[in-house]
């Protein structure tokens, strides 16, 4: 167990439907990072955060996502419209104060149909 | 695109010791190089990292060639509970991971 969490663990959604996911990291990592892994490949970045500033997305992020991180503390994603192609594992970690290593949460698996 | 090579696959008896290895010869100086697993259907978890010398904790060793273009991660003694995706990724500081396939280890009874 990593301490960080996220929810919901599994979502099916209609095609069309929007979709939000959360991610609680643990307390006093101030950077989180969000990452998208589809089947039979690695993860692949799509944004991070340090506390609530959004510095860097990734050119997978489309205009159907967004993501948010209010107070620092917690994180949003959300995707509007879904796409059978955006079927995947949403992967949240966070990074400690004085090391470099990424802590991965359990992942959200939408299924879109 | 993951700046590292390794084998699709690999299988290893339950108790031996697992070597994992990796390549990354176009690896800059300050670039560490980085091992996380992938057991199934959970999140990526941290193994060990380095930058030119061996490294080991309590998972596992890691081995760095001294040109710095290949490493081994070594289980010791794999268990079953070691049957998971090992990605090797190289990295300067606090950056996004960029995660190749990895390597696919089936420990075996």
């Amino acid at each position: 167990d990593t301490g960080v969490s996220q929810d919901p663990r599994h979502k099916i959604t209609k095609r069309g439907q929007n979709v939000t996911f959360r991610c609680d990291p643990i307390s006093e990592h101030n950077r989180l990072y969000w990452y998208r892994q589809t089947l039979g490949q690695g993860p692949e970045f799509l944004t991070y955060f340090q506390n609530e500033a959004q510095l860097e997305k990734s050119r997978l992020l489309s205009d159907r996502f967004s993501a948010e991180r209010p107070k620092g503390s917690f994180s949003t994603l959300e995707i509007q419209r879904t796409e059978q192609g955006d079927s995947a594992m949403y992967l949240c970690a966070t990074v400690g104060q004085e090391s470099y290593e990424q802590y991965f949460g359990p992942g959200t698996r939408l299924t879109v149909t | 695109d993951a700046k590292t090579t390794q084998p699709p696959s690999m299988d290893c008896a339950e108790g031996r010791a697992a070597n994992l290895p990796c390549n990354h010869s176009t690896i800059s100086g300050n670039e560490y190089v980085y091992w996380y697993r992938q057991i199934h259907s959970q999140g990526p978890q941290y193994i060990i990292h380095g930058l030119k010398n061996n490294e080991t904790n309590e998972m596992a060793s890691l081995i760095i060639t001294e040109d710095r273009k290949s490493s081994t991660l070594i289980l010791p003694h794999a268990t079953l509970r070691d049957t998971a995706v090992y990605y090797c990724i190289v990295r300067v500081g606090d950056t996004p991971l960029v995660f190749g396939k990895g390597t696919r280890l089936s420990v075996i009874a």
